[in-house]
């Protein structure tokens, strides 16, 4: 397996505004996964896209995946205070074990 | 009704002494996790267990030993406590292990004095 980078590590936006977060990754991928971790909380798992599939959309979160630079990205559109969290990438491909970077810490002011 | 669950959630010992982590999954889950996640956040897996037999070591020190008695719970006990040991430690599970979305407990924080 192999570690995500986030970038940036930090991000500080007004509610309602756009959030964008990259991840970087080295080898070749199977899928890579988004979660989110709220201060003092377990990860909750966001989104999964396949190394197939170049965009996917859960509610208010777009994920795009690009494997010829391998990195991929996470928009929260139209943020909101609760959305204040870490977010964190988990490129896969061992099938059974993720490895996570230190994470980007969002924090939404209302 | 709590999926993955964690006891103790905070847990400060003294340097040398011995303590463990419970861990239980009632999602029917084949595969169970320990991470450690470190003061600046990095999550690293620690063991991965499928069905009660281990698949993952990270190369963890021997003082730590997990221990699977069903596929529902997955313990870790940790001997000989050290200061390095502090952290936020966190069981997971997931469907198989060919299934990767992994669904986390709520953490342990372990504090080594």
């Amino acid at each position: 397996s192999q570690q995500g980078e986030e970038d940036p590590q930090a991000l500080s936006i007004q509610e309602g505004e756009n959030a964008t977060m990259n991840c970087s990754y080295k080898t070749s991928i199977n899928n890579l996964q988004w979660y989110r971790q709220n201060s003092g909380r377990g990860l909750v798992h966001l989104i999964l896209i396949r190394s197939n599939e170049r965009e996917k959309h859960s509610g208010r979160l777009r994920v795009t995946l690009d494997t010829s630079k391998k990195s991929s990205s996470l928009l929260i559109t139209a943020s909101r205070a609760a959305d204040t969290a870490s977010y964190f990438c988990a490129p896969d491909n061992a099938g059974n074990m993720l490895t996570f970077g230190g994470g980007t810490r969002l924090m939404v002011k209302p | 009704d709590t999926a993955v669950s964690q006891t103790p959630k905070y847990l400060v010992t003294q340097m040398g002494n011995d303590k463990s982590i419970k861990c239980e999954q009632n999602l029917g889950h084949d595969t169970m996790y320990w991470y450690k996640q470190d003061s600046k956040k990095f999550l690293k897996i620690m063991f991965s267990y499928n069905n009660k037999e281990l698949i993952i070591n990270e190369t963890v020190p021997n003082r730590f030993s997990p221990k699977s008695p069903d596929k529902a719970h997955l313990n870790l006990h940790i001997n000989s406590l050290e200061l390095g040991d502090s952290a936020v430690y966190f069981c997971a599970s997931s469907p198989g292990q060919r299934t990767n979305e992994q669904f986390f407990g709520p953490g342990t924080r372990l504090t080594v004095l």
